[in-house]
């Protein structure tokens, strides 16, 4: 069984309607993190959480929410989706000394 | 402000050469670097590592060298093949903060 299972896989949605994407380990890991691939940008940071009901904002956080009421569980939400989120989104666990666990991936495309 | 920087958005190398991949930081504070690589379709996998207190870091065909006083470190990838063709991130991160700050990649090409 898949350590982080992302879903949706892809995912189409209009301008201005919200998106929730999950994230999902079975690794009981503490932290857990959201990024966003695009290019010419690498990897950034959206959100992370550190523990159950305990988030923090990344570097790109602004348009994005988090939630995490469960360890196994980790919910990215856009409240209202723009065309500048259109991006590949990973989930991935872990942590800096000992690098992260990635899941396969959310392709959004906001139109 | 790009703290992880790789200046070569693509790479081109012939089969059975060595591969060099390199990546720049400007935060010192950073003592723990990794490189990740990334197929098409899937999200980045752990290659290799290095600490601070090491310059060199090798595993198998690949090798990680960390220049300090440069604020550089390279990937070497001896002999080359075509399953190393993938888009490779260098990442790093200091003690006691767990997030991981990513270059911006670099999509390596191997020619048959």
């Amino acid at each position: 069984d898949a350590g982080i299972t992302q879903s949706p896989r892809h995912k189409v949605t209009e301008t201005g309607t919200p998106v929730t994407l999950r994230c999902h380990q079975t690794e009981n890991h503490r932290y857990m993190y959201w990024y966003r691939q695009d290019p010419g940008h690498g990897l950034r940071l959206i959100h992370y959480s550190y523990g159950v009901k305990d988030t923090d904002k990344g570097e790109v956080s602004d348009g994005y929410s988090v939630s995490r009421s469960k360890t196994e569980d980790f919910l990215l939400t856009l409240e209202s989706a723009t065309s500048s989120q259109t991006s590949v989104y990973f989930c991935a666990t872990g942590t800096g000394g000992y690098g992260y666990t990635f899941g396969s991936g959310t392709r959004l495309t906001v139109v | 402000d790009q703290q992880v920087k790789q200046n070569s958005p693509s790479l081109s190398v012939q089969e059975g050469r060595i591969s060099i991949l390199n990546c720049d930081y400007t935060n010192s504070m950073f003592d723990y670097f990794l490189w990740y690589k990334k197929y098409p379709a899937e999200g980045p996998t752990f290659l290799i590592s290095i600490s601070s207190i090491k310059d060199k870091n090798e595993d198998g065909r690949f090798t990680v060298f960390l220049n300090k006083s440069a604020k550089h470190l390279s990937l070497h990838i001896v002999p080359s093949q075509p399953g190393d063709s993938a888009v490779y991130f260098c990442a790093a991160s200091n003690f006691g903060n767990e997030k991981l700050t990513f270059g911006t990649g670099t999509r390596l090409t191997i020619i048959p």
